[in-house]
């Protein structure tokens, strides 16, 4: 069984461009995640994608965008890049979201993302 | 999201026992208790959850007080892997959350050889 992961590891952008990070699911995972782990911080929500349609947002910016495959695979994408989205971008693949009583997320090794 | 409370770091000694405590008064009764750790260079992992009743797994213990507004969980015996941080998360399974993790700044534990 393969487990969640993300490409590129680390990627080094300047202000203003724009970048895509990549996630593979766990097999069987229907659901993706991305989290935004700014240095020191814990983990924040960005968004989750279930069956290929955005299924909850967090607190963050029309510039973060994201695409799931029918594979199950995603993409987030971030446009007009700030020294601020320098972070860890983490995937986190899980089952249904509306399972109801539980459903645990798998989660990648992240991106490290450095805008400078 | 009900918020939860975490001492900001631990220490502990390899193959004693560890407490970490998370404290959540504002819990609903449809709020489950998730543990997730994160060690270094790591996403994070899950460790257990629980709702109401005392859970064990083969990686720890969770403990909820009968008022459920904290839970402590307990490592029988830590080793230099469970250096990690961990995360005290409340997951509403009847809500709208998506799915959604709501990570607060997690505990630090630092464990000696």
């Amino acid at each position: 069984e393969t487990g969640v992961t993300q490409s590129p590891t680390h990627l080094i952008k300047t202000r203003g461009q724009q970048v895509t990070l990549r996630c593979s699911s766990q097999s069987g995972h229907n659901t993706v995640s991305w989290y935004q782990q700014a240095l020191g911080q814990g983990p924040q929500f960005i968004f989750q994608y279930y069956r290929e349609e955005e299924n909850g947002r967090g607190n963050f910016p029309p510039r973060f965008s994201g695409l799931q495959f029918p594979n199950y695979s995603s993409e987030l994408n971030v446009n007009a890049l700030e020294l601020d989205d320098s972070a860890l971008y983490l995937c986190a693949s899980s089952l249904d979201p509306g399972q109801g009583w539980y459903n645990e997320q798998f989660f990648g090794p992240g991106t490290r993302l450095t805008v400078l | 999201d009900a918020k939860t409370t975490q001492p900001n770091s631990m220490e502990s000694n390899e193959e004693e026992p560890v407490h970490l405590p998370c404290n959540h008064s504002t819990i609903s009764g449809t709020d489950y208790i998730h543990w997730y750790r994160q060690l270094p260079s790591q996403g994070p992992e899950y460790v257990i959850h629980g709702l109401t009743s005392n859970v064990n797994n083969r990686m720890a213990s969770l403990a909820i007080a009968e008022d459920r507004k904290s839970s402590t969980l307990i490592l029988h015996r830590a080793t230099l892997r469970d250096a990690a941080v961990y995360y005290c998360i409340l997951h509403n399974a009847g809500g709208t959350s998506y799915g959604k993790l709501t990570f607060g700044q997690g505990t630090i534990l630092t464990v000696h050889p």
